[in-house]
């Protein structure tokens, strides 16, 4: 139950193109659910999170959507560059806490020119 | 700037020997992290201390230890007792422990065990 399913493993997407990458959770206690974005050889960034109160979120070409009664959320990734190649990690927690996150497995999205 | 920094960025290893990643964070942060990340999987949190001089195990602190006896400066440890060491080690700080703090990462330790 306190696992984050992450889907693709991996992603090729031409520029311009739409990334999208699925998570799956099955705790209903989760009421936090972020995306991180990390480049290679780097540490993790927040990059966009929401909460279970509203079904989309918006941050520039980044849209995270939520299905409270599939327990499921995406990360769509519009207009994609290749300054997006990177490995995107979705997570999820009780009370939004750090220490209680649970990371999916990750996605490496690479954006061809 | 400010930031957090982990050091060094490579670290080798003979196996049965003790080693002390480093991590320091000048954000005036009260919680910080360990996390280790292997190739597939997901960040995997292995200490957190949410104040000077506390610390709590998280879910794969077995063969690890760490120390917080200054806020800005969290050490881990990778004892002999770990059986895989080999694995990118990443530090984090956030405000607090608590609800929706962002969490900021550090570059990380690529540690192999030789």
């Amino acid at each position: 139950q306190q696992q984050v399913k992450q889907s693709p493993q991996s992603l090729i997407v031409q520029k311009g193109g739409i990334s999208i990458i699925n998570c799956a959770y099955e705790n209903t206690a989760f009421d936090y659910f972020p995306w991180y974005q990390q480049f290679p050889g780097k540490g993790p960034a927040l990059l966009i999170a929401i909460r279970p109160d509203v079904s989309e979120k918006k941050e520039g070409r980044f849209t995270i959507s939520f299905n409270k009664s599939a327990k499921q959320f995406s990360l769509h990734i519009m207009d994609s560059q290749p300054g997006d190649s990177a490995t995107y990690f979705c997570a999820a927690s009780k009370g939004g806490a750090t220490n209680k996150l649970i990371f999916g497995t990750g996605t490496l999205l690479a954006v061809q020119p | 700037d400010g930031g957090i920094t982990q050091s060094p960025k490579y670290l080798f290893r003979k196996e049965g020997q003790n080693v002390t990643l480093s991590c320091e964070q000048n954000l005036n942060h009260d919680a910080m992290y360990w996390y280790r990340q292997d190739p597939g999987q997901g960040l995997r949190l292995i200490y957190y201390s949410q104040i000077v001089n506390d610390f709590q195990k998280g879910d794969i602190a077995e063969g690890y230890s760490v120390s917080r006896e200054k806020k800005e400066s969290f050490p881990l440890t990778v004892t002999s007792a770990q059986k895989n060491p080999t694995a990118f080690y990443l530090c984090a700080s956030s405000p607090d422990a608590g609800m929706n703090t962002e969490a900021f990462f550090g570059q990380g330790t690529r540690l192999t065990v030789v």
